[in-house]
């Protein structure tokens, strides 16, 4: 079975600060990773993803994640917080037939 | 179409009475999710379309949900005798490939 943990349920950085967003996961298979971002009032927006390729994986609006295998986790950073950044992320692992399982959530809010 | 739409955004309704949501998903996709999303929470895996085959509704909670995409393209999602424990949003998705698009959402309030 697949499942995922995402440390921390509220963060919070100032404008400019090193954002950092955990995610663990654990899967019986190969997994693909995902991270979404949901802007209040609209949908699940994908950010970046992990499908086996290279480990470290660049997205939009400057995020990025490494895959590391040994630690199960898939971090979500981004240098230098904007407070356009303010939204909630999940992370997601695919758990077969790319039915995504999602872990609970962080809501980041960035303060100026 | 352009992206996965859903309708309606908002819907409040009585307990006991029945709701169908709908999903319009990105044209090219043979692939389409349903997800339950309860506050404070992730999305949850309801059941998911190949074209119109249905290959698994094990995320389902009840047999009051139901889920239909006859003609392969718009899916329905309905409740049936709705619970206060329905409220939620529901998310359609779909994909072709590993990647899901998410549609806007339901909110789903049952007084």
């Amino acid at each position: 079975a697949q499942s995922v943990t995402q440390l921390g349920s509220h963060v919070s950085v100032s404008e400019g600060a090193l954002v950092l967003l955990r995610c663990n996961y654990s899967s019986s298979v190969p997994p693909y990773l995902f991270w979404y971002v949901q802007y209040p009032n609209q949908g699940l927006q994908l950010l970046l993803k992990y499908t086996s390729a290279a480990t470290l994986v660049k997205g939009i609006n400057g995020f990025e994640a490494e895959f590391k295998k040994s630690e199960t986790s898939f971090h979500l950073t981004k240098p230098s917080a904007h407070m356009s950044d303010a939204a909630e992320y999940f992370c997601a692992v695919t758990g077969g037939y790319n039915k995504l399982i999602f872990g609970a959530g962080t809501r980041l809010a960035v303060h100026p | 179409g352009a992206g996965v739409s859903q309708s309606p955004r908002y819907k409040v309704t009585k307990r006991g009475q029945d709701v169908t949501l709908r999903c319009d998903p990105i044209s090219s996709h043979a692939t389409l999710y349903w997800y339950q999303q309860a506050l404070g929470q992730g999305p949850e895996f309801l059941t998911y379309f190949n074209y119109e085959a249905q290959p698994d509704k094990s995320g389902l909670p009840s047999d009051r949900f139901s889920a239909e995409r006859p003609e392969g393209s718009i899916s329905t999602l309905t409740i049936q005798r709705t619970e206060q424990r329905d409220s939620a949003m529901y998310r359609c998705a779909s994909s072709h490939g590993e990647t899901q698009y998410f549609g806007p959402g339901t909110r789903l309030l049952v007084l």
